[in-house]
């Protein structure tokens, strides 16, 4: 009964590749997000989706696209992988209307060799 | 620009001390502070969290304290043990749909027998 879980949680690949990373949570919150964690534990907001509708767009690159199906997913897909983008992704739910508290996944390791 | 600043990088007491992890913020807008505890291989977990109409909380072993005029607020682990070792992180956010937490740049515990 995990409550935020995502998949897969390592990902090793190749410079230049695309790849994908999902998220789901069954908690029936509203507000889903994704943070990067870098090697010096830095965390750092991505993207936040409210009932599918993007409301937060921080300054990444626009290799990275999130995709909201509905309001317990929230994928990320990343095209021609760079090295820099080596790191923890994590995604995370809240409900809205609540304090800001977030759930947080396990993470997806993913190196980019 | 670092919004929240987080001190100490990492941390090393004897069970039993009491460590102390402190933050500052810049944006006055913020009105909740949480701490986020995270263990090798996890997702930060929410542990305490204040707002700034109060200058202390306590929880168990754990207390913030928040100073609002000096905008910085600390963690306080009493009685501390080996299971308090983790990466602790201070937030800050504001209200709204589109609020999002800013966090630290994380304090290395480490609790040793």
């Amino acid at each position: 009964d995990t409550a935020v879980s995502q998949t897969p949680k390592y990902l090793v690949t190749q410079m230049g590749n695309d790849k994908s990373i999902k998220c789901e949570q069954n908690l029936g919150h509203d507000t889903m997000y994704w943070y990067k964690q870098d090697s010096k534990k830095f965390l750092k907001i991505m993207f936040s989706y409210n009932n599918k509708e993007l409301i937060i767009n921080e300054t990444v690159p626009n290799r990275f696209s999130p995709k909201s199906p509905d309001k317990a997913h929230l994928n990320l897909h990343i095209n021609s992988l760079e090295l820099g983008d080596s790191a923890v992704y994590f995604c995370a739910s809240r409900s809205l209307g609540g304090a800001n508290v977030l759930t947080f996944g396990a993470g997806s390791r993913l190196t980019v060799l | 620009q670092q919004q929240v600043k987080q001190s100490p990088q990492s941390l090393i007491v004897q069970k039993g001390g009491i460590p102390i992890i402190n933050c500052a913020y810049e944006n006055t807008a913020f009105d909740y502070f949480p701490w986020y505890q995270q263990f090798p291989g996890k997702g930060p977990a929410l542990l305490i969290a204040i707002r700034p109409d109060v200058s202390e909380k306590k929880e168990g072993r754990f207390t913030i304290s928040f100073n609002k005029s000096a905008k910085q607020f600390s963690l306080h682990i009493m009685d501390s043990q080996p299971g308090d070792s983790a990466t602790y992180f201070c937030a800050a956010s504001n209200a709204g749909t589109a609020s999002k937490l800013t966090f630290g740049t994380g304090t290395r515990l480490q609790v040793t027998l």
